[in-house]
């Protein structure tokens, strides 16, 4: 029972470039979130999934977009990095909406 | 106005004392309110979640909720040298689902 998992774990982009953060839960959990933590300014949701087949978006979703792919897995996409997006990626996953019970490890990405 | 407000610290106590932490929320329809402890360079980790008004306890954490005053709080008693972490305040917002964080609010134990 891995509980959720990220890939990659670190990452480095140029402006511009594209990326798909990956997170998978194995705890047949409903709801699925992605967060973004930088310093100061605590965990702000990106986007979440309610249920299979639902997103929907958080506080700071702009340059981001998700798609959840199945009940287990929920990406997160980059189509064009900018430095303001370096930051730490946590996935998250819960078996009930409105809260966030699982992290992951933590995806660290800075965009050069 | 954030919706989640915590003081940042960080915040010192001794081996064995009690540390209190304070977190306000500002949306009055908010039911579900959420600790989490995350050491440096590490996730997030629930540790308590508390929907009443009053207290509840889990070993020796106590979490309490004033709905009325708009705060909770967590204390942790013999506090440890491994209790030294931050501490996030998480609030659900029932319209819309969402799911706020506060900034988090940093703990050193002093042995």
């Amino acid at each position: 029972n891995a509980g959720v998992t990220q890939t990659p774990k670190f990452q480095v982009l140029k402006t511009g470039q594209s990326m798909t953060l990956q997170c998978a839960q194995d705890m047949n959990h409903n709801s699925m979130y992605w967060y973004r933590q930088d310093p100061g300014m605590g965990l702000r949701l990106i986007y979440y999934s309610a249920s299979e087949g639902t997103t929907d978006k958080g506080e700071v979703p702009n340059g981001y977009n998700v798609s959840r792919l199945n009940k287990r897995e929920f990406s997160l996409r980059l189509e064009s990095a900018a430095p303001s997006q370096t930051s730490v990626y946590f996935c998250a996953s819960s078996e009930r909406s409105g809260r966030a019970e699982f992290f992951g490890p933590g995806t660290r990405l800075t965009v050069l | 106005q954030k919706e989640v407000e915590q003081n940042s610290g960080p915040l010192s106590v001794p081996e064995g004392a009690i540390a209190s932490l304070n977190c306000t929320y500002s949306d009055r329809v908010s039911q579900s309110f959420f600790w989490y402890r995350q050491y440096s360079g590490k996730s997030p980790e629930l540790i308590m979640s508390i929907y009443s008004n009053g207290d509840k306890e889990d070993g020796r954490f106590t979490a309490q909720l004033n709905k009325a005053s708009q705060y909770v709080s967590l204390l942790i008693r013999d506090s440890q040298p491994s209790d030294s972490a931050t501490y996030l305040c998480a609030v659900n917002i029932p319209t819309g689902n969402q799911f706020y964080f506060g900034t988090g609010t940093s703990l050193t134990v002093i042995p």
